[in-house]
């Protein structure tokens, strides 16, 4: 069963920086691709960014590209979103998810607030 | 980007009826290496996590009651809820991963009546 537990989220003034992590564990997590998506209060959920297994391929939402940047260290089963330059508008909750058939999963998420 | 739009917005039907949502792409997600449909819909109760209910349109995901079917191909595609339970009672999201960006729909409450 696929487990993965975000951690890092917090409260960060506009312009400030956090690194998020995500710890995997239940499944083979170095053959897949991973995927950080978010979801603001009240709203829907919206993807961010992906990484492929090996961690040479990451796509971004344009709404961070530049800003975030996704990681991956396959020895220690574990995701990560470097995010600088953050903005009010990207307070929310942050999920660590596989979306692949046959390992899919979404962690409970980690908050990070925007505010100063 | 691909622009899912889920209707209704807001659904109440009564326990035991059944419940219907749909989700239409601004394009096609059938992916012609496979013939599939790149779409699946979630159930997002509060303060938890999406959870999977379907893949490829129509698969149930393992553990998903049988009353959850998923149809619909190219670009128009229907959640049913057979017999509404009380536990069904949450916000639908339909999501394409036939091309990123990743999109999801805007979500459909579903309530009973």
């Amino acid at each position: 069963e696929v487990q993965l537990v975000e951690s890092g989220g917090g409260l960060v003034q506009p312009g400030g920086s956090l690194r998020l992590s995500c710890a995997a564990s239940g499944f083979t997590f170095s053959r897949y691709w991973m995927h950080w998506v978010r979801q603001a209060p009240g709203k829907g959920p919206v993807w961010v960014s992906r990484i492929n297994s090996d961690g040479n391929y990451p796509n971004y939402a344009e709404s961070v590209k530049g800003r975030f940047t996704i990681s991956r260290d396959n020895a220690k089963n574990t995701l990560y979103l470097q995010m600088n330059s953050l903005r009010a508008e990207d307070t929310a909750v942050y999920y660590c998810a596989s979306l692949n058939e046959g390992a899919t999963g979404w962690g409970q998420g980690t908050l990070v607030t925007v505010s100063s | 980007d691909i622009v899912m739009t889920q209707s209704p917005d807001s659904l109440a039907v009564s326990l035991g009826e059944r419940a219907t949502i749909n989700c239409k792409s601004s394009q096609s997600v059938l992916y012609s290496s496979n013939n599939k449909n790149c779409l699946v819909w979630y159930q997002q109760k509060p303060g938890q996590p999406p959870k999977l209910l379907i893949y490829w349109a129509s698969t149930r995901e393992s553990g998903v009651p049988d009353r959850f079917s998923g149809s619909g191909s190219g670009t128009d595609f229907t959640l049913t809820i057979s017999s509404l339970q009380a536990e069904d009672v949450a916000v639908y999201y339909c999501q394409q991963y036939y091309s990123i960006p990743i999109t999801f729909g805007q979500g459909t409450r579903l309530e009973i009546k």
